[in-house]
């Protein structure tokens, strides 16, 4: 079944930075890649999707890129703030196209 | 328009005890999800639902049951609660495929097991 890996697990930056986050995929026929923002004692918000017949997307200061060869895929927030701080998950659909599996998460920490 | 609401949101239970957590979404979604986050694990999905009256499993489904009775509710059920069920509880729901659709979640349900 699908597996999907992320890295790194924890990342601090500096106000103003920006963050990087990479995830990778097993599943060939996965089409479906969305990250999910989770606050402290919140519930995992969208911010951003992309679909496998697109390599980039962008909405203000995320963007996500889709290398479908090397099946990876990742989040790029630029000018970070504090508020970015959070857990960030990303997720790959499933070999049935049915549900989605996540990746252990990004704990952000934006420092000002 | 409440979206998506997980009752209870605490819950203390001892060691062989049963519960049940309901899942209750009011946007006509199709699909519905239970998952379990751990520290460090991620969301890991337990058993979801592509309509009324269907039930899967996920990756991590032993433990648990679930039915889906009425279109806006999904039940996840705990017959005899077991120390390793410690974990926090989300359901999600989708309109149609929340493997090709975005995924919305309730405020979740922190399950102790004593």
């Amino acid at each position: 079944g699908e597996n999907v890996e992320q890295h790194p697990s924890t990342l601090s930056v500096q106000e103003g930075d920006s963050a990087v986050i990479k995830c990778t995929y097993s599943d060939s026929a996965s089409n479906y890649f969305p990250w999910y923002k989770q606050e402290l004692g919140k519930r995992p918000q969208l911010i951003i999707d992309i679909r496998s017949n697109v390599g980039e997307k962008k909405d203000q200061r995320i963007a996500v890129t889709l290398n479908k060869t090397a099946k990876h895929f990742s989040l790029h927030i630029t000018e970070t703030q504090p508020e970015d701080s959070a857990v960030y998950f990303c997720a790959a659909s499933d070999e049935a196209g049915t549900a989605l599996i996540f990746g252990k998460g990004t704990t952000l920490s934006v420092s000002s | 328009n409440a979206g998506v609401t997980q009752t209870p949101k605490f819950r203390v239970l001892k060691t062989g005890q049963s519960m049940t957590l309901l899942c209750a979404q009011d946007m006509n979604h199709e699909y519905m999800y239970w998952y379990r986050q751990d520290p460090g694990m991620g969301l890991r999905l337990i058993h979801y639902s592509v309509g009324e009256g269907t039930t899967a499993k996920g990756e991590v489904p032993d433990g648990y049951n679930v039915s889906r009775l009425k279109k806006q509710n999904f039940l996840l059920g705990l017959e005899s609660a077991a120390p390793s069920q410690t974990s926090v509880y989300f359901c999600a729901s989708s309109y149609y495929t929340g493997g090709n659709q975005p995924q919305h979640f309730g405020d979740g349900t922190r399950l102790s097991i004593l």
